[in-house]
């Protein structure tokens, strides 16, 4: 079945260390995003990336951190360098129609409690 | 900036209507919009385009105002399934990510 998937599904960390927070689709799309959400907050764009090896700050992306080496993958860190990192984060992929924003497909997310 | 959805939060009896809007202060190309259960995935529903095109779920209705740059989400004989939070996602002419108002959060009861 085609879908979207991340890993894992909770996560631990203690203040001052990074985590990867993995991301992976077999949907064939191009465009990937990850997203942060805080209880009464919606949901805020980190990253996002359009093509392979090439992605774009969103709103918040300080303290953070991607890469973007296959079409289905789009890890991303989270650095000690993030002051208030625990939330819950979405991992998004999409088509592209016309280069517009296509049906966005949200992955389980990941909750990051940081101790 | 993130576009303004209200009411923030709606209780419904099975079967009654609702209406959720949401409004931006800059020109839109179009919106999206998104239903999210608790501790799970927001969902796809919607997507209007700036020329009147519509993408999404035959039940669901929407509207797309562009001069006043606001949409509005129609929900009709509203059934328990409905519950949760929606959100809308709006893009700007020359933008490629979407900004997400703050959430409704819709309870259908019976």
């Amino acid at each position: 079945d085609g879908g979207i998937t991340q890993s894992p599904k909770y996560l631990f960390r203690k203040e001052g260390q990074n985590v990867t927070l993995s991301c992976e689709q077999n949907l064939n799309h191009d465009a990937m995003y990850w997203y942060r959400q805080d209880p009464g907050q919606g949901l805020r764009l980190i990253y996002y990336s359009q093509i392979v090896n090439d992605f774009q700050k969103g709103d918040i992306a300080e303290g953070y951190s991607v890469s973007r080496e296959k079409k289905e993958s789009f890890p991303l860190t989270v650095t000690s360098a993030q002051k208030n990192p625990t939330a819950f984060y979405l991992c998004a992929s999409s088509m592209k129609p016309s280069g517009r924003i296509g049906e966005q497909f949200f992955g389980p997310g990941t909750r990051l409690t940081v101790l | 900036q993130q576009p303004v959805q209200s009411p923030q939060a709606v209780i419904l009896r099975e079967g009654e209507d609702a209406v959720i809007n949401c409004s931006s202060s800059k020109a839109l190309y179009s919106v999206h919009w998104y239903r999210q259960k608790h501790g799970e995935a927001p969902v796809f529903l919607m997507i209007l385009l700036k020329g009147g095109e519509q993408k999404g779920h035959e039940k669901i209705s929407a509207s797309f105002n562009e001069k006043k740059q606001q949409s509005s989400l129609y929900l009709t004989a509203s059934q328990l399934s409905y519950s949760g939070t929606y959100f809308c996602g709006t893009d700007g002419a020359g933008s490629y990510q979407l900004t997400f108002g703050k959430g409704t959060k819709l309870s259908v009861i019976p």
